[in-house]
């Protein structure tokens, strides 16, 4: 079975900084990964996603992220955050099994930005 | 858009006591699914159904049933609550499982004393 690996529990940044979010998830032959934000006292909403194709996937809200197939990491960054990107953040993967799929999610990383 | 509901919203319950936690789609997604959100754990998936007429255990199952009632409907049910079931719960569907996203809904906040 698939699982997700979010190291950082909490990442602060300043306002206008960089910050990169880390997940890494296990194996697989063939993997789907997403990542997904989570706003206050909100349900989540789809991030961006790889299915295939292009490593370097980009997504809403100027985020993007770069699937490493040796690394097995999917890492999210953006260049430059705002104050509104505080949430948190989750990494999942579709894991297979049998016939059917289920999405396994992380623990999570809370983006703090401060002004 | 009404997309996933969730009802209710806030609930509180005595241990031993029963309740169903009622979710609905009107995207008609063939996949639904049942997750509990607790500190630091992220999203655990309790149960899914990949389509009508299917459910499956996930990662934590124990302490409930579901139950896929037809397209649109996938209830939660616990039939003697615990504290330890203390958790926000939310609902998600998704077209196909795999490599569609799963839209998700408010979410229920769960207290059980």
């Amino acid at each position: 079975a698939q699982s997700v690996t979010q190291l950082d529990s909490q990442v602060p940044v300043f306002e206008e900084a960089p910050v990169e979010l880390r997940c890494n998830y296990s194996s697989s032959v063939s993997v789907y990964l997403f990542w997904y934000v989570q706003y206050p006292n909100q349900g989540l909403q789809l991030l961006l996603k790889y299915l295939s194709g292009s490593t370097l996937v980009k997504g809403i809200n100027g985020f993007e992220a770069e699937f490493n197939k040796s690394q097995t990491s999917f890492h999210l960054r953006k260049p430059s955050v705002h104050i509104s990107d505080t949430a948190e953040y989750f990494c999942a993967v579709s894991d297979q099994v049998d016939s059917s799929y289920k999405l396994i999610f992380g623990s999570g990383t809370r983006l703090l930005v401060r002004p | 858009n009404a997309g996933v509901t969730q009802t209710p919203k806030f609930q509180v319950l005595k241990t031993g006591q029963s309740m169903t936690l009622q979710c609905a789609q009107d995207m008609n997604h063939n996949s639904m699914y049942w997750y509990r959100q607790d500190p630091g754990m992220g999203l655990r998936l309790i149960y899914y159904s990949a389509s009508e007429g299917t459910t499956d255990k996930g990662e934590v199952p124990n302490g409930y049933n579901v139950s896929r009632l037809n397209k649109r409907e996938f209830s939660l049910r616990l039939e003697s609550a615990a504290p330890s079931q203390t958790s926000v719960y939310f609902c998600a569907s998704s077209d196909y499982p795999g490599d569609t996203e799963a839209f998700f809904g408010q979410g229920t906040r769960l207290t059980v004393v």
